[in-house]
């Protein structure tokens, strides 16, 4: 598609439940990026993949936060026993060719409210 | 340590009249790129300009031209002829050669107001 994809819209979950957020890039992008943004202010990294294969997980609270993107498949992003403090807009990106240094399409984001 | 600083937490600007959004940023990489996006109440994120670290004028999109001063590591957005529209959330955003040109690093946002 012409346009990064997310769903849901919004996902509330109960405090130690899990949340699955998904992510489809715009056709014939390569590189995906998720961000969490908080309260409207700071995007924070969390990972990127290249195709299916992860290239930045500096961001990723590997504990509880996973990732894939496998072929012909939206891009997932899961969250195991949510906690309040993971409530938040999750923003996925995607972009062309990461070396051109050009910009990253963002997709509408997901709200996720953990009570 | 912070890489994107923009001070300006909130402003106020009268229709048609000219604001400058300011960003400072820091990286020892010679080959960078320097973004500003928009994200309007709505919370979409819309991509605004673009510089190159290696470019040499200003670069300019519509309404939007962005004040790039390599010496002092500043880009500043500058938005001529402000509408109601352009009331939001901007982020100064940066992302570097030596991060194989992957991720963003954001600022914590200026919100501005623009009234009639």
């Amino acid at each position: 598609g012409e346009e990064v994809a997310q769903t849901p819209k919004h996902l509330v979950r109960g405090e130690g439940q899990k949340a699955k957020l998904y992510c489809a890039p715009i056709k014939g992008h390569s590189y995906v990026f998720w961000y969490q943004q908080v309260l409207k202010n700071e995007f924070k990294f969390l990972i990127s993949f290249q195709n299916e294969n992860v290239f930045d997980e500096t961001g990723m609270p590997k504990e509880r936060f996973s990732a894939k993107c496998l072929p012909n498949s939206p891009c997932s992003l899961e969250i195991q026993a949510t906690k309040l403090e993971d409530s938040a807009v999750y923003f996925c990106a995607s972009s062309q060719n990461a070396r051109t240094g050009r910009e990253q399409y963002f997709g509408p984001g997901t709200r996720l409210t953990v009570t | 340590a912070q890489k994107i600083t923009q001070t300006q937490p909130g402003m106020f600007v009268q229709e048609k009249e000219a604001v400058t959004l300011d960003c400072t940023y820091d990286t020892s990489d010679q080959s960078y790129g320097l973004f500003w996006y928009k994200q309007p109440s709505s919370g979409e994120m819309i991509f605004l300009i673009y510089q190159g670290s290696y470019d040499e004028q200003n670069a300019t999109e519509g309404r939007y031209s962005l004040n790039f001063q390599k010496a002092r590591k500043s880009a500043n957005l500058v938005i001529s002829a402000s509408q109601l529209g352009d009331s939001a959330m901007y982020f100064c955003a940066m992302r570097e050669a030596t991060d194989s040109w992957g991720k963003f690093q954001f600022g914590a946002g200026t919100q501005v107001v623009v009234t009639p």
